[in-house]
């Protein structure tokens, strides 16, 4: 496994227009989570799946954002109608998770989108 | 809510002198901790790790990392900085999620 993969790596688009990104995470991972990296911030949280049930979203992600894990396996995150301040690195990680262990979180190399 | 504070935005260090990279950590119960860096251009790596046990952990790249706490702090260290050493690093806290702190930049001064 080479570990969790995003496509696209780069993504231009003008304002108004619909972007869709990718996240393969690790095989085996159950868990997977979306962040949003702005420059010089930390990643901040989005959303994660538990296998294919989205059990948590953050305030970030307004109406315009939606994810989705049909399979459990990949995700996809759309960003409707794109603002100039969606623009950002997106990172993808995965863990495996249990009701008594859990792996660190592994990252993709994240998607980055820049709205003109 | 869980939140992390770095409180040092930049940090300069000398190539083979020590460092240590601040973090403070608000979380209700033992909290799960760890410590990423990134370059630039490259995804998040992780370092170290505490989730029980010993409080002072060992990490890849001569890193180690102490939690304490009695100071809800769980700073990073290294004895010798490497130039290759500068990057951003993220502390960060696990709740259902990773909450990350704002990040410190290292720069590695010759």
């Amino acid at each position: 496994d080479t570990g969790v993969s995003q496509d696209p790596r780069h993504k231009i688009t003008k304002r108004g227009q619909n972007v869709t990104f990718r996240c393969d995470p690790i095989s085996e991972h159950n868990r997977l989570y979306w962040y949003r990296q702005t420059l010089g911030q930390g990643p901040e949280f989005l959303t994660y799946f538990q296998n294919e049930a989205q059990l948590e979203k953050s305030r970030l992600l307004s109406d315009r954002f939606s994810a989705e894990r049909p399979k459990g396996s990949f995700s996809t995150l759309e960003i409707q109608r794109t603002e100039q301040g969606d623009s950002a690195m997106y990172l993808c990680a995965s863990s495996l998770w249990g009701a008594k262990f859990s792996t660190e979180a592994f990252f993709g190399q994240g998607t980055r989108l820049t709205v003109v | 809510a869980q939140s992390v504070t770095q409180p040092d935005i930049h940090i300069t260090v000398s190539e083979g002198a020590s460092l240590e990279l601040r973090c403070n950590y608000s979380y209700g119960a033992t909290p799960y901790l760890f410590w990423y860096v990134q370059s630039p251009g490259q995804g998040l790596q992780l370092l170290l790790k505490y989730f029980s046990g010993d409080t002072l952990v060992q990490g890849i790249k001569g890193f180690e990392a102490e939690f304490k706490r009695s100071q809800s702090s769980f700073n990073l260290r290294k004895p010798s900085v490497h130039w290759s050493d500068a990057a951003e690093y993220f502390c960060a806290v696990a709740g259902t999620a990773l909450i990350f702190g704002k990040g410190t930049t290292l720069s590695v001064s010759s």
